[in-house]
C-alpha cells in the first residue's frame, strides 16, 4: 500500500520553463511534506518542505503547493536549469522522525538545453 | 562540516552470504537511519538509531539488523543474503532524534549475485 505516489516515473522539460512535479498521499494524518533531490552517485538532498499548515512555501525558484482536501502536493520549478536534472522525492510524515516519513518512488526531471 | 560517509561505496556479495555497512553521520549529528532504495519503491525505511538505541524499526525481516556506537557512527547487517537484496543503502543522520529533515550520505550500492 503505497501512502505516497509520485505517478510520474520521469517528465522532460526546456531550459528555461516551468516544471510540475506531482505527489499524491492517502494519509490524512500526514502533516509534513518535503521535497528531495537527488544526483546520480550521490545521497538524496532536502531541497524544501511546507508544514500542513500552510498551502504554499517558496524558496527561490522552487515553489511547493499543498492541497489538503485533494491530499496532493506539488514542486514547481521556474525557470527550469539544466542542472535541476535530477530525481525528485516527495515524502511525507505523520510525525518526527524516518519512522513515520514515507517517501514516494520518485520522478526523473530531465531539463534540455 | 564533512557531510554523511558510507562505506563501502560499491559491494557485491553471493546469495547466502553477510554484509556489513558502515556509517559515519555528520558530526555532532546523534540520529542515524537507513533506508533501503529499490527501482520503483523510493527509500523504504529499515531503522532509526539515536544514543546507541534503536529508537525504529520499519517492516523488514530480522536478517536485517543495526547498531550505533558511542560516536554516532553506526553500522547496518545483513545475514544470509537473497536476490532481493540488492538495492542502494541509504544512511541518513539529524542532530536529534526525530528531526524531519535528514542529511543523506551517498549509499552503498549492494549487488547480489
Amino acid at each position: 500500500d503505497q501512502q505516497v505516489k509520485q505517478n510520474s516515473p520521469s517528465l522532460s522539460v526546456q531550459e528555461g520553463r516551468i516544471s510540475i512535479l506531482n505527489c499524491d498521499y492517502t494519509n490524512s494524518m500526514f502533516d509534513y511534506f518535503l521535497w528531495y533531490k537527488k544526483y546520480p552517485a550521490e545521497g538524496p538532498t532536502f531541497l524544501i518542505s511546507i508544514s500542513s499548515i500552510k498551502d504554499k512555501n517558496e524558496d527561490g525558484r522552487f515553489t511547493v503547493f499543498l492541497n489538503k482536501s485533494a491530499k496532493h502536493l506539488s514542486l514547481h520549478i521556474v525557470p527550469s536549469q539544466p542542472g535541476d536534472s535530477a530525481v525528485y522525492f516527495c515524502a511525507a510524515s505523520a510525525g518526527t522522525g524516518g519512522f513515520k516519513t514515507i517517501f514516494g518512488a520518485g520522478t526523473r526531471l530531465f531539463v534540455k538545453a | 562540516k564533512a557531510g554523511v560517509t558510507q562505506t563501502p561505496r560499491y559491494l557485491i556479495k553471493t546469495r547466502g552470504q553477510q554484509v556489513t555497512l558502515s556509517c559515519s553521520p555528520i558530526s555532532g549529528h546523534r540520529s542515524v537511519s537507513w533506508y533501503q532504495q529499490t527501482p520503483g519503491q523510493g527509500l523504504q525505511f529499515l531503522f532509526e538509531y539515536f544514543s546507541e538505541t534503536q529508537r525504529n524499526k520499519g517492516n523488514f525481516p530480522g536478517r536485517f539488523s543495526g547498531r550505533q556506537f558511542s560516536n554516532s557512527r553506526s553500522e547496518m547487517n545483513v545475514s544470509t543474503l537473497e536476490l532481493g537484496d540488492s538495492a542502494l543503502y541509504l544512511c541518513a543522520s539529524s542532530p536529534v532524534l526525530g528531526s524531519y529533515e535528514q542529511y543523506f550520505g551517498p549509499g552503498t550500492r549492494l549487488t547480489v549475485t
